[in-house]
């Protein structure tokens, strides 16, 4: 079965730093993968997406990913964070035609001044 | 309206009862589904829809939990005889395409369902 493995539960971080949020995942097939952010209070909304070509993929706010498809890897990264950032962030993935969406268990991240 | 939304955006209820949750998906798209996010689980895919149809039940965490989608639009998912270990914040979220093609999920704010 499909799962996803996000490694760090929490990261703290300052302010202007660069992050890293980690995400695993195990798939023998074609896979699309997903980078969702939660706000406090909000709901979930789409950071990027991995489907084909590139492998590196640019989303809103600055992040960016790299997929790795012999590491299965697809971690979320950031040059220069923000107070605004702080979140939730969840690595989600699906088998190619599958209607299931199957998601890590989040990393949330705390930006400090 | 513009985005999905669902309701209540609270519910309390007490061991025992039945409760339904309300989800509005955006006009027009064709695709809905239902999540749960609970502490130590994360999100958990519950079920579909395809139109009115679900075409696979398998995520539902039990025969009391059961959901139906009407005019493929608004979908209700009913929780019998609530247990403590069903509370949770359920989630919806829809898409314009079918499944499979890698399109964003548009989800709403969710319900926090709690069962004393």
């Amino acid at each position: 079965a499909q799962s996803v493995t996000q490694l760090d539960s929490q990261v703290p971080v300052f302010e202007e730093a660069p992050v890293e949020l980690r995400c695993n995942y195990s798939s023998s097939v074609s896979v699309y993968l997903f980078w969702y952010v939660q706000y406090p209070n909000q709901g979930l909304q789409l950071l990027l997406k991995y489907l084909s070509g590139s492998t590196l993929v640019k989303g809103i706010n600055g992040f960016e990913a790299e997929f790795n498809k012999s590491q299965t890897s697809f971690h979320l990264r950031k040059p220069s964070v923000h107070i605004s950032d702080t979140a939730e962030y969840f690595c989600a993935v699906s088998d190619r035609g599958s209607e299931k969406l199957v998601f890590g268990k989040g990393t949330k991240l705390t930006v400090n001044p | 309206g513009a985005g999905v939304s669902q309701s209540p955006s609270n519910k309390v209820t007490e061991k025992g009862k039945d409760v339904e949750l309300r989800c509005d998906p955006i006009s027009g798209h064709t695709a809905l589904y239902w999540y749960r996010q609970s502490l130590g689980q994360g999100l958990e895919f519950l079920i579909y829809f395809q139109g009115n149809s679900a075409p696979d039940k398998s995520g539902l965490p039990s025969d009391r939990f059961s959901a139906e989608r009407t005019g493929g639009s608004v979908s209700t998912l009913t929780i019998q005889r609530t247990q403590q270990e069903d509370s949770a914040v359920y989630l919806c979220a829809s898409t314009f395409m079918p499944p499979g093609v890698g399109e964003e999920q548009f989800f709403g704010p969710g319900t926090r369902l709690t069962v004393l």
